[in-house]
């Protein structure tokens, strides 16, 4: 089955603790992105990378990291979390350009305490 | 990306069509009309998108007015699972530009048994 996958679903940590959000997708897509979704906020484009080794950032990067080392993986990584980054995080991939069909993973709930 | 304007929520019976409309009246020649739909604690899930021409798929139709300065999503027969988050957004897919999906509020759309 074609899919996005995001791990943890849901993740609960302290201020400053580093963690990693790991996104993977079996398309073979060349685009992958990282959104985060606020109450009033809408989604908004954190990092996207267009294939391996390209990454850039999107709309809010700031104290998020990225890397796109594998053509599936597309990890999320919070070098230092702060309580502002807890958020709805979610992958999406797609076939470059991506104004093609996004695919969007489940989603992970982050809390920051 | 012009902006999308939507009524904050709508609400149907079950089987029934529903018709969800957008407004942009500031779209430009190379924009395409794409909606998404976010289903209660999933991520975003494509529903269709098109150019100028009025579009069908398995989902649901998209028509498109001749100026292009509004659109309309129909559902041909509502379900309870139809019950979501429905996103019209706008994208200049021409360029092949890495930008991300910008999401607005949307239509929540509730679908009565």
């Amino acid at each position: 089955e074609a899919q996005v996958t995001q791990n943890p679903r849901y993740l609960i940590t302290v201020t400053g603790k580093k963690l990693t959000v790991t996104c993977s997708q079996n398309m073979n897509h060349e685009y992958m992105s990282w959104y985060r979704q606020d109450p009033g906020l809408g989604l908004r484009q954190i990092y996207y990378s267009m294939n391996v080794e390209v990454t850039d950032k999107g709309d809010v990067p700031e104290g998020y990291k990225v890397s796109r080392k594998e053509k599936r993986n597309f990890p999320l990584i919070l070098e230092s979390p702060s309580p502002n980054q807890t958020s709805l995080y979610f992958c999406a991939s797609s076939l470059s350009p991506p104004g093609t069909t996004q695919f969007f993973g489940p989603g992970t709930r982050l809390t920051v305490l | 990306d012009a902006k999308t304007t939507q009524p904050n929520s709508m609400e149907s019976n079950e089987e029934e069509p529903v018709h969800l409309p957008c407004n942009h009246s500031t779209i430009s020649g190379t924009d395409y009309i794409h909606w998404y739909r976010q289903l209660p604690s999933q991520g975003p899930e494509y529903v269709i998108h098109g150019l100028t021409s009025n579009v069908n798929n398995r989902m649901a139709s998209l028509a498109i007015a001749e100026d292009r300065k509004s659109s309309t999503l129909i559902l041909h027969r509502a379900t309870l699972r139809d019950a979501a988050v429905y996103y019209c957004i706008l994208r200049d897919d021409s360029g092949g530009g890495a930008d991300g999906l910008t999401f607005g509020k949307g239509t929540h759309l509730i679908i009565q048994p």
